[in-house]
């Protein structure tokens, strides 16, 4: 499968637990988002990379939200000090520009704080 | 907040054309359309994009006014496998960003 795959596709955790995802994009894909679905609701942007460099972070991505993408390939989303609030899945989408504007996107990662 | 405006869901029988209208008034001229679908507990799916003429491609047909403040998604031969939330996204080319700013969607249901 060459597709978008993220890991883990569920987390439990303690509120305060630090938790990571990660983000294998479609190989060679140059574009990487980060975006974040709750229950009912349209998924919400959080940042996007170009390569390595992370070039815009929504005001959601508080402080407690990090995230990189070291060599321009796979990409990481650390929460520090989990809130309930944070439970919500977590989508990671690639694309691959100048050539193409369609974001292609994972199954997502289901996070739910205790 | 997202620019665009959807009906919160619609019906279609299995076998017909599904049309699925979209408002975007204050779409500005650099702003492609685009939809995407998201079937119940998978990651949204690109379907299609346009900036100013209709576009048809293996999937669906997008109609976009002339006036560009509205389209419609148009499904030829909808079957039960596009049961799905279907959201229209106006966005700035790649160059410019490119985010996807998601609103809430038209829930279709296709029916037997």
């Amino acid at each position: 499968d060459t597709g978008v795959s993220q890991d883990p596709r569920h987390k439990i955790t303690k509120r305060g637990q630090n938790v990571t995802f990660r983000c294998d994009p479609i190989s060679e894909h140059n574009r990487l988002y980060w975006y974040r679905q709750t229950l009912g609701q349209g998924p919400e942007f959080l940042t996007y990379f170009q390569n390595e460099a992370q070039l815009e972070k929504s005001r959601l991505l508080s402080d407690r939200f990090s995230a990189e993408r070291p060599k321009g390939s796979f990409s990481t989303l650390e929460i520090q000090r989990t809130e309930q609030g944070d439970s919500a899945m977590y989508l990671c989408a690639s694309s691959l520009v100048p050539s193409g504007n369609e974001q292609f996107f994972g199954p997502g990662t289901r996070l739910t704080v205790l | 907040d997202a620019k665009t405006t959807q009906p919160p869901s619609m019906d279609c029988a299995e076998g017909r054309a599904a049309n699925l209208p979209c408002n975007h008034s204050t779409i500005s001229g650099n702003e492609y359309v685009y939809w995407y679908r998201q079937i119940h507990s998978q990651g949204p799916q690109y379907i299609i994009h346009g900036l100013k003429n209709n576009e048809t491609n293996e999937m669906a047909s997008l109609i976009i006014t002339e006036d560009r403040k509205s389209s419609t998604l148009i499904l030829p031969h909808a079957t039960l496998r596009d049961t799905a939330v279907y959201y229209c996204i106006v966005s700035l080319i790649y160059n410019q960003g490119g985010k996807l700013i998601f609103g809430q969607g038209t829930e279709l249901s296709v029916k037997p």
